[in-house]
């Protein structure tokens, strides 16, 4: 049973465009949520995190949003780069560090210049 | 400052051999995470330990996987008598406390 869910295996998204990266999750118990990029032959890569007592957290070009009572949350890049082409994963844990964190499937992202 | 450092990159095993797989946390960090990544798929934690402890082994199989992370040197995933089954990337990832865990690039672990 996945505890948390990325809908989209895919998205494409011309270069300049909002890229949006939806994510839903099923524990509320769930308190602090990431985002990771992860390129091809390489290890996932930290981008940005919120805990659950904020809904907005904001990092240059990367937001993310958290609604609590629908178990959602998304990651909005703008503007979209090509380099910014990736698969990126949605994690969470029930604390804001030390806590295994459970990932979904991620979501393959293609900016397209 | 260098990040997580996993060695080997890419290991061959035969069926039945043994795998070790090396993690060396970033400086100053004293947390260590192992992940499973099967193709297609999102990553699955295994087991969690701080130096010469494991703090949550609930994800790691409880036979053949075994896990350490000795006061010095790197932290260990071993896998014995391995199984085509074992074959997926895994990751290792490490924090201080309170803060995301930053990950390395993986061992790719192919079983013939």
């Amino acid at each position: 049973d996945q505890q948390v869910k990325q809908n989209s295996p895919s998205l494409s998204v011309q270069e300049g465009r909002i890229s949006i990266l939806n994510c839903d999750y099923t524990n509320s118990m769930f308190d602090y949520f990431l985002w990771y990029k992860k390129y091809p032959a390489e290890g996932p890569t930290f981008l940005i995190s919120i805990s659950s007592i904020k809904d907005k957290n904001e990092d240059g070009r990367f937001t993310v949003f958290l609604n609590k009572s629908a178990k959602h949350l998304s990651l909005h890049i703008v503007p979209s780069q090509p380099g910014d082409s990736a698969v990126y994963f949605c994690a969470a844990s029930g604390h804001s560090g030390n806590t295994p964190l459970v990932f979904g499937k991620g979501t393959r992202l293609s900016v397209i210049a | 400052n260098a990040g997580v450092m996993q060695n080997p990159r890419h290991l061959v095993r035969r069926r039945g051999q043994e795998a070790r797989l090396r993690c060396s946390p970033m400086k100053g960090h004293s947390h260590v995470y192992w992940y499973r990544q099967l193709p297609e798929e999102g990553l699955k934690f295994m087991v969690y330990l701080q130096k010469e402890n494991i703090i949550d082994e609930s994800g790691m199989p409880k036979e053949r996987f075994s896990a350490e992370f000795p006061k010095e040197g790197p932290s260990i995933l071993r896998i014995q008598q391995v199984v085509r089954g074992d074959s997926a990337a895994y990751f290792c990832a490490s924090s201080v406390d309170n803060q995301p865990q930053h990950f390395g690039d993986g061992t790719r672990l192919s079983i013939l």
